[in-house]
């Protein structure tokens, strides 16, 4: 059974201390790993989609890496609007298209 | 642009009402999705159609009836609801399945309230 873990659960930051979340996952076989972001009451955000180890993907202040255990999803220098909960998922080969999530990690940027 | 629409936005509805969620793409996406998410939880897989037909069903309860009428619409028809039913439910659609067109893109929800 696919099972995807996210840490930690929940993060507080002041505005322009970098850091990391993390998603461990485990997987038969992955078709591919993404990250979104959803803010209270609304739908999850994409933001990216990683296919292989090795590769990494960047939009604005996050970057994401993704190697054959564990995705980092890195803030550099985050801002208040980037408070939010960043859900990692995962697609297994055999499994077409049913997403598993993690429980997300909760991130919180304070001035 | 990446928009998934859905409406309403908030239904509240008796445990004997009969209501529809709906949910729209315009971006030539040929899968469509229902998930529930409850509060502080990710979203559940509930059913996804791949061109126009039905392809997962997880073990939803029958009171929950999903439609798609076409390739830009989804549709989940509620009957007979129960208050644990209450949760946010999320549409989503992705151009394919497979071969790099998995991304699926989200649309904002329905907060649902069953009374």
């Amino acid at each position: 059974e696919d099972q995807v873990t996210q840490s930690p659960e929940a993060l507080r930051l002041q505005e322009g201390e970098s850091s990391s979340l993390n998603c461990s996952y485990t997987v038969s076989g992955l078709r591919g790993l993404f990250w979104y972001r959803q803010d209270p009451g609304k739908g999850p955000e994409f933001l990216f989609t990683l296919y292989s180890a090795g590769e990494e993907k960047e939009k604005e202040r996050l970057k994401a890496t993704l190697t054959k255990k564990e995705s980092f999803l890195h803030i550099t220098a985050p801002k208040p609007e980037d408070s939010a909960t960043y859900l990692c998922a995962v697609l297994n080969t055999g499994t077409a298209s049913k997403l598993t999530f993690g429980t997300g990690t909760r991130l919180q940027v304070t001035l | 642009d990446t928009e998934v629409t859905q409406t309403p936005k908030h239904l509240v509805m008796g445990m004997t009402n009969k209501k529809s969620l709906k949910c729209e793409q315009h971006m030539g996406h040929r899968a469509m999705y229902w998930y529930k998410q409850k509060a502080k939880k990710p979203p559940e897989l509930m059913f996804v159609y791949s061109y126009e037909k039905l392809s997962i069903n997880e073990s939803v309860p029958s009171r929950f009836s999903p439609e798609c009428p076409n390739s830009s619409l989804l549709n989940l028809h509620l009957h007979a609801l129960q208050p644990e039913d209450s949760a946010l439910y999320l549409c989503a659609s992705s151009q394919g399945i497979g071969g790099g067109t998995d991304t699926q893109y989200f649309g904002p929800g329905t907060r649902l309230t069953v009374l």
